[in-house]
């Protein structure tokens, strides 16, 4: 079955500190991937996306991901965070053009 | 454009009382999601519409919860009778497909609906 999986479910920080969080998904088929921003109270935003070209993609706020296919792998970084990352974050895949399935997101606490 | 639109912000209902809820797409896009999300069980799909049509239904947790899209323009997610456990935070989202995917979803700002 298809599906997303995120193996962190709440990571504590501390300012400065480098991140990354494990995004993996199921399907061998075309597959588009992306991380999603929830800060507390609010929507889900989008931080990037990848769907073709560069498997190294760069989005919002210093943060990238590297999809490596051999892995199934769509694993978000950032070199140093900031008190302001304090959110929680989704992984979410497109298979075959169709609908959107999220992991279950990852807590993230960064402590000043 | 205001981006997707959802009503109301915060719905408090008693149980086996009908709750409807809404959602306005962005304009032009071809596909609605519902979404619920709780501490236990995180995003859920619902349900989704491509081009005003039901595509995927599955998520849908029973005969009680129901979802239309009349229009390109709106929206609802309908529950009857509504209960205790079906509280919890309802996104609406949309996209528009791109070509090699080159979408994503733009989510509205939830539905929090407590049932009590």
């Amino acid at each position: 079955a298809q599906s997303v999986s995120q193996h962190n479910h709440h990571v504590i920080l501390s300012e400065a500190a480098s991140l990354e969080l494990g995004c993996n998904y199921s399907y061998g088929g075309t597959v588009n991937l992306f991380w999603y921003v929830q800060y507390p109270g609010q929507h889900l935003q989008l931080l990037l996306k990848y769907f073709s070209g560069d498997p190294l993609v760069k989005g919002i706020k210093g943060f990238e991901a590297e999809f490596i296919k051999s892995k199934f792998s769509f694993n978000l970084r950032k070199p140093s965070v900031q008190w302001s990352d304090t959110a929680e974050y989704f992984c979410a895949a497109l298979y075959n053009f169709n609908k959107f399935y999220f992991g279950s997101g990852t807590k993230l606490n960064v402590k000043p | 454009d205001a981006g997707v639109i959802q009503s109301p912000r915060h719905e408090v209902t008693e149980m086996g009382q009908e709750v409807t809820l809404r959602c306005k797409p962005i304009s032009g896009h071809d596909y609605l999601f519902w979404y619920r999300q709780t501490m236990m069980r995180g995003l859920e799909l619902l349900i989704y519409f491509n081009n005003n049509v039901p595509i995927d239904d599955s998520g849908m947790p029973e005969d009680r919860f129901s979802a239309k899209m009349p229009n390109a323009s709106f929206s609802t997610l309908k529950i009857q009778p509504s209960e205790p456990r079906d509280s919890a935070v309802y996104f609406c989202a949309s996209s528009l497909w791109g070509a090699l995917g080159n979408t994503e979803a733009f989510f509205g700002q939830g539905t929090r609906l407590t049932v009590v």
